[in-house]
Parts: C-alpha cells; sequence; structure tokens
C-alpha cells in the first residue's frame, strides 16, 4: 500500500530538548516536504527537498532542520524547541502537483 | 499576508444539497490549483486539481470552477454526503516551480443527515 508514515503521531516535549520527527514514503517519490498546520493558517510549508541531498527553505523554516540522505526518508530536526512550535506537523511527497500526506504528528512543546 | 484565502471558515449543507467551498487567490503566477479534504487525526488528502488553461474540472460529484480573471475558484459538491463532512483546503501553485505549494486556512464542512 503506499503510504506516508510519520513517527511518532503524539509528542509532548519540554522547551530546548532536542527532537526528530520521522518521515518515510514508500513510493518512490523524489519531491517531499514538511507542513505545520496551525488554526485559521492552514498548511503552511516548513522544508522541502527535490531530491536526495537537496533540500530548501519553505515558508517557516526558522527553528527547525532537516536531512535527506536517503530517497525514502525526511526527518524533520527541532535542535531547541519552544513552545511556539506547538502544532501539527504534516510530512508529505509527491511525484506531480498531487501531494500524499503522512497521519500528522501532534507536537506539544511545554 | 495570505496569498490563498479560503474566507468561510465553515459551511452548513443539508445531506442532498449542493455545497460551495470558495477559494481567492492574490499570486496571479499561480496556475495551477487543487482541493485536498481532511478527516479528523487524518492527513490531507487529493480530491481535485485545476490548471489555468480550464475554467471548469468535473470528477464526479466534485467539480472544480476557476475564474482567473477574479482571481477566484470554487469547489462544488452535488449532491452532498455525509460522509463529505471534513475540513476542505484550496492550494495553489506555479508550474514553473511546483515544489511551492501555498495553502489556504480551510472551510470545515458539515453536512447534515
Amino acid at each position: 500500500e503506499a503510504q506516508v508514515t510519520q513517527n511518532p503521531r503524539y509528542l509532548i516535549t519540554v522547551t530546548g530538548k532536542k527532537l526528530t520527527v520521522t518521515c518515510s514514503q514508500n513510493m518512490n517519490h523524489e519531491y517531499m516536504s514538511w507542513y505545520r498546520q496551525d488554526p485559521g493558517l492552514g498548511l503552511r510549508q516548513i522544508y522541502y527537498s527535490m531530491n536526495v541531498e537537496v533540500t530548501d527553505k519553505g515558508d517557516v523554516p526558522e527553528g527547525y532542520k532537516v536531512s535527506r540522505k536517503e530517497k525514502r526518508n525526511f526527518p524533520l530536526i527541532l535542535e531547541s524547541p519552544s513552545p511556539n512550535q506547538t502544532s501539527l506537523y504534516f510530512c508529505a511527497s509527491k511525484t506531480g502537483a498531487e501531494a500524499f500526506f503522512g497521519q500528522g504528528t501532534r507536537l506539544t512543546v511545554v | 499576508d495570505q496569498q490563498v484565502k479560503q474566507n468561510s471558515p465553515s459551511l452548513s449543507v443539508q445531506e442532498g444539497r449542493i455545497s460551495i467551498l470558495n477559494c481567492d487567490y492574490t499570486n496571479s503566477m499561480f496556475d495551477y490549483f487543487l482541493w485536498y479534504k481532511k478527516y479528523p487525526a487524518e492527513g490531507p488528502t487529493f480530491l481535485i486539481s485545476i490548471s489555468s488553461i480550464k475554467d471548469k474540472n468535473e470528477d464526479g460529484r466534485f467539480t472544480v470552477f476557476l475564474n482567473k480573471s477574479a482571481k477566484h475558484l470554487s469547489l462544488h459538491i452535488v449532491p452532498s454526503q455525509p460522509g463529505d463532512s471534513a475540513v476542505y483546503f484550496c492550494a495553489a501553485s506555479a508550474l514553473t516551480s511546483y515544489d511551492k505549494v501555498i495553502f489556504g486556512p480551510g472551510t470545515s464542512l458539515s453536512v447534515i443527515p
């Protein structure tokens, strides 16, 4: 089954404690992306990757890092999380214009 | 400033009637538009899209209309079903840079049985 898998689904952490949200896709897509969803703001793009070792900033990259060492994985790294990064995060992959999304990771930073 | 706007945060429609969800955009470089549907606790799923060379695209009960001069698109669902109750996101991109997709804030549709 074609899917994008994110882990964990839920995470509560404390300010400043580094964390990684993993994302894996099994569709051999070159393009992957991370979004955050906040009330009234829709989905905003954090980072995207056009291929292995190629990443670029989206609209809200501050406080986030990504890496793309292999095609199927695109982890999102928060080196020093802050409360304003409390949000619902989605990973996506695509080969054309239409994207496939993971189920989301709800992150709370206290 | 939001480049893609969905001015109705919520909409309620009776089962069997038409649901019309609206979306406005400001960037004239956008030439490809998509609608995604999102259920609670799930990721968005692609619903329908339209290129700027068309003014209408239909897929079963779902039709998207594009008015380029007004920078406006709408999603029509006919007939509406309770299973259509979800949040609908409008999204836009430029085909020359499809890696950048801008989403609207979403409209929550409730279809009442």
